[in-house]
């Protein structure tokens, strides 16, 4: 297997400009995560979706994040529009969860600059 | 989810063991105790999980205290590609919340 893949590995956009990250999870995960991570602030959950369904969002920081999953392969987050304090590193993550038990698997990440 | 306690760096010579420690006294008792780590550029990866037993696998070993308000994670022989973050978390279920973990240095 690949691993989880995302895209782009960087993007530098503008201020104001809508900002679209992608992620496609290991085939036969049933759950999706989406991190950031900061200096300041370390690895935050934002929102973590199960069999495409979201679970919880309370971690997405306001209205301009969205997230989708319109179906087991595929997974976007949307940021529009973006801001300077946006820049960071989005991870995207999946795991299967035979038992309550999960080993997550993490991507490469997105590192995005807003300037 | 309870919390854990880490120090925030620690140092290791290449080829020996290393101990990370972490404490997590307020642990409930269906608490899964998680290991991860983040190599630098990286998104993390999993080291080694446990409930309540020691645990070995390929990467590491995981020793729980018997009352489960600590663990420690053992490199038993660290090398340069071990340098990394590491995360010590506890999960119930659903997501993990990653804290600032220890950053452990490896010199040859």
């Amino acid at each position: 297997d690949a691993g989880v893949i995302q895209s782009p590995r960087h993007e530098v956009t503008e201020m104001g400009q809508e900002v679209t990250l992608r992620c496609k999870p290991i085939s036969g995960h049933d759950y999706l995560f989406w991190y950031r991570q900061t200096m300041m602030r370390g690895l935050e959950l934002l929102i973590y979706f199960n069999n495409n369904v979201p679970i919880d969002d309370s971690g997405m920081p306001e209205d301009r994040f969205s997230a989708k999953m319109p179906n087991a392969s595929f997974s976007t987050l949307k940021i529009q529009p973006s801001e300077p304090r946006d820049s960071a590193v989005y991870f995207c993550a999946s795991s299967f969860v035979p038992s309550g038990y999960n080993e997550q698997f993490f991507g490469p990440g997105t590192r995005l600059t807003v300037l | 989810d309870a919390k854990t306690t880490q120090p925030n760096s620690m140092e290791s010579n290449e080829e020996e063991p290393v101990h990370l420690p972490c404490n997590h006294s307020t642990i409930s008792g269906t608490d899964y105790i998680h290991w991860y780590r983040q190599l630098p550029s990286q998104g993390p990866e999993y080291v080694i999980h446990g409930l309540t037993s020691n645990v070995n696998n390929r990467m590491a070993s995981l020793a729980i205290a018997e009352d489960r308000k600590s663990s420690t994670l053992i490199l038993h022989r660290a090398t340069l590609r071990d340098a990394a973050v590491y995360y010590c978390i506890l999960r119930l279920r659903g997501n993990l919340i990653f804290g600032k973990g220890t950053k452990l240095s490896v010199k040859p």
